[in-house]
């Protein structure tokens, strides 16, 4: 089946630290990864997205390698900055999902000091 | 551009009572839709899908049900809410022909159900 594990938060970091997000996936056929954003009381917005092995996608200093052999999509910042606080999802999208529908993982709150 | 709009962005109402959220999304034709719940604990549940005008599918039985009466309006109902509705609620949607590709979220609304 398709899933996606995300490393369980909270996860606390003073401003200007070095971030990683684990996400791990398992998929049937080839998924798009994702990773989401949500600020306190927002929906979802998209961070970065990678469509395929070896792809990197990156986005306000956020970047995240697509890994097949590893089946991982982690999410990293070299220097975080305490507007970053919020919960990040991992998600994946497969041509085999009906509906075109995402799997997403649990959510990982961050929270950055300054 | 494309724009997706829900409203309202909160409610309170008491149990019994029903319930209408609608989503509506501009700048595109034939979107496939999505209503996600996301409760205290941070997960995305998705509740319904649709890939057309009159086309639902639900993905958990529960207390709700959907609707799509224009090409690019979803409405999420309930004729008599529970305790457990209460929740966060998000609207997306995609184009039809981008399997791979990521979803778009509109702000969600917030119920709270007393």
């Amino acid at each position: 089946g398709n899933s996606v594990t995300q490393m369980e938060g909270p996860v606390t970091l003073s401003e200007e630290a070095f971030l990683t997000i684990n996400c791990t996936y398992t998929a049937t056929g080839y998924p798009s990864l994702f990773w989401y954003v949500q600020y306190p009381g927002e929906g979802l917005q998209l961070l970065l997205k990678a469509t395929k092995a070896d792809d990197k996608g990156s986005n306000k200093g956020f970047e995240a390698t697509y890994r097949k052999e590893t089946t991982s999509f982690h999410l990293e910042k070299g220097s975080v900055q305490v507007s970053d606080s919020a919960v990040y999802f991992c998600a994946l999208t497969s041509l085999g999902l009906v509906g075109g529908k995402l799997i997403f993982g649990q959510g990982t709150e961050l929270s950055v000091k300054p | 551009s494309q724009t997706i709009h829900q409203w309202p962005a909160t409610l309170v109402q008491p149990v019994g009572s029903p319930l209408s959220l609608e989503c509506t999304v501009e700048g595109t034709s034939n979107p496939n839709l999505y209503w996600y719940r996301q409760a205290a604990g941070r997960g995305l549940q998705l509740l319904f899908y649709s890939v057309g005008i009159g086309q639902i599918s639900s993905e958990v039985p529960q207390n709700l049900s959907a609707s799509r009466p224009q090409d690019r309006q979803f409405i999420l109902s309930s004729k008599k809410l529970l305790l457990s509705d209460s929740g966060f609620y998000l609207c997306a949607w995609r184009g039809a022909l981008g399997n791979n590709s990521p979803l778009h979220f509109g702000n969600g609304t917030r119920l709270t159900v007393t």
